[in-house]
């Protein structure tokens, strides 16, 4: 199966300000989902991003707060824009791999204070 | 609606002993694969075990197993020899289509603790 390399691990941001957390993989994949894991709750899907479309975003989620960057097969972005302490949560990428199990990156712990 | 329900928050069990997993789920679609994954504190999502819904021998990964009950809609998970290890937050998913697309559902849950 894929391996992702999700970065950063954790940051602390001031409210107001976007952070943008990335995705490698190391081969080449159709489909890459964002998701966000509240303090103590299961994930929740925030999009799915298609190489060379627009991502399609679940209810509740907006592209003006979660801009998501597909360029190419083996890397995505996503930013939480103009933060508040809500946005406070780990955010996790995974890719499709439907038989085998979907992968998922290690996660971004993110602190607003 | 495709849910999924996982009715136990909080479980612990001795090491060494099993200790099973519950989780059922709602889908009107008769193909699909069903996931436990297993989260420890480093927060990263492990596969533990995967089934197809389309075959009828429950999966098995080593001490890790399922027993899925199609028809009931069910897809519990034990745990034999249970090791400090195992500690962690498990979460029962599965693939749901929606709009032509297919996307992971997910349980809430549960937490569990092997005690020494």
């Amino acid at each position: 199966s894929a391996v992702i390399s999700q970065k950063p691990s954790r940051d602390i941001c001031q409210r107001g300000t976007s952070l943008t957390i990335q995705c490698q993989v190391d081969s080449q994949v159709t489909m890459m989902f964002w998701y966000r894991q509240q303090p103590g709750q299961s994930l929740t899907l925030i999009a799915t991003a298609n190489q060379g479309s627009e991502a399609t975003y679940e209810s509740g989620f907006v592209i003006d707060k979660f801009p998501i960057s597909r360029p190419n097969l083996t890397f995505s972005t996503l930013t939480v824009s103009n933060m508040s302490p809500e946005d406070s949560s780990i955010y996790l990428c995974s890719v499709e791999a439907r038989y085998y199990g979907y992968t998922f990156g290690s996660g971004t712990r993110l602190t607003v204070v | 609606a495709q849910t999924v329900t996982q009715s136990q928050p909080e479980m612990s069990v001795q090491e060494a002993e099993t200790v099973t997993l519950s989780c059922t789920y709602d889908t009107s679609e008769s193909n699909y694969y069903l996931f436990w994954y297993k989260q420890p504190p480093s927060r990263q999502m492990i596969l533990v075990i995967r089934q197809e819904a389309y075959k009828q021998q429950n999966a098995t990964e080593n001490r890790f197993s399922v027993n899925f009950q199609k028809a009931a809609k069910s897809f519990s998970l034990k745990i034999s020899d249970s090791q400090l290890g195992d500690t962690a937050m498990y979460f029962c998913a599965f693939t749901a289509s929606q709009g032509g697309s297919e996307k992971l559902v997910f349980g809430k849950g549960t937490k569990l603790t092997v005690n020494p």
